[in-house]
């Protein structure tokens, strides 16, 4: 595996579901993001990890909760959610944060 | 606060140029572009650094106007691997939300 991999690519969840996505970093990097990317709105910026250390949430509802176990893996962990959570969730790594980001291809997530 | 990106849309024939805008309405830090193809992940172009030169990637350049809170994305001699969505992300040194990014720019390159 090389880059960004983000598993599952796609997931449908009803909303009392709990799931959980997963992101592994193959690039050596020390930071880790979550992004949400919905239709006609910009990319937002959910949660950043830097040496497995959160630096960065803004304001993400606490029905997210992102788990960094080490600098390669980050984890979302997904409950109760609501259908307009429906989106494409992105992780990305970077060596440091704020530098020149590298994005898996996201999961597509549908909350029915 | 998202930066405003300009303009939404643009369709251009192949050879043409393109400028992207981004301004902010606070000092800035850093800037990030982007592109992201449909059904892709967004892949990174550059960043330029507040004091810093313009940038450049093959017949892809950008510029960092601190006084006007403003960077440009020019694309030369557009080729049709160009079209996509591109993004400006701000970055700010301080306060919550040091990154942002604007709504877009859909690029389209016809032949």
């Amino acid at each position: 595996e090389t880059g960004v991999t983000q598993t599952p690519r796609h997931l449908v969840m009803g909303m009392t579901n709990k799931k959980s996505l997963k992101c592994e970093q193959h690039l050596g990097h020390n930071a880790m993001y979550w992004y949400k990317q919905s239709a006609k709105k910009p990319l937002e910026l959910m949660f950043v990890y830097n040496f497995k250390e959160q630096t960065e949430n803004n304001s993400v509802p606490s029905r997210f909760s992102p788990e960094c176990p080490n600098s390669s893996h980050l984890f979302l962990h997904l409950h109760t959610l609501q259908p307009e959570d429906s989106a494409l969730y992105l992780c990305a790594s970077s060596q440091g944060t704020y530098n020149e980001q590298f994005f898996g291809p996201g999961t597509r997530l549908t909350v029915l | 606060q998202q930066p405003v990106q300009s303009p939404q849309a643009v369709i251009l024939r192949e050879g043409e140029d393109a400028v992207i805008n981004c301004s902010s309405s606070k000092a800035l830090y850093s800037v990030h572009w982007y592109r992201q193809k449909h059904g892709e992940a967004p892949v990174f172009l550059m960043i330029l650094l507040k004091g810093g030169e313009q940038k450049g990637h093959e017949k892809i350049s950008a510029s960092f106007n601190e006084k006007k809170q403003q960077s440009s994305l020019y694309l030369t001699a557009s080729q049709l691997s160009y079209s996509g969505t591109y993004f400006c992300g701000t970055v700010f040194p301080f306060g919550n939300e040091k990154l942002t990014f604007g709504t877009g720019t859909r690029l389209t390159i016809i032949p």
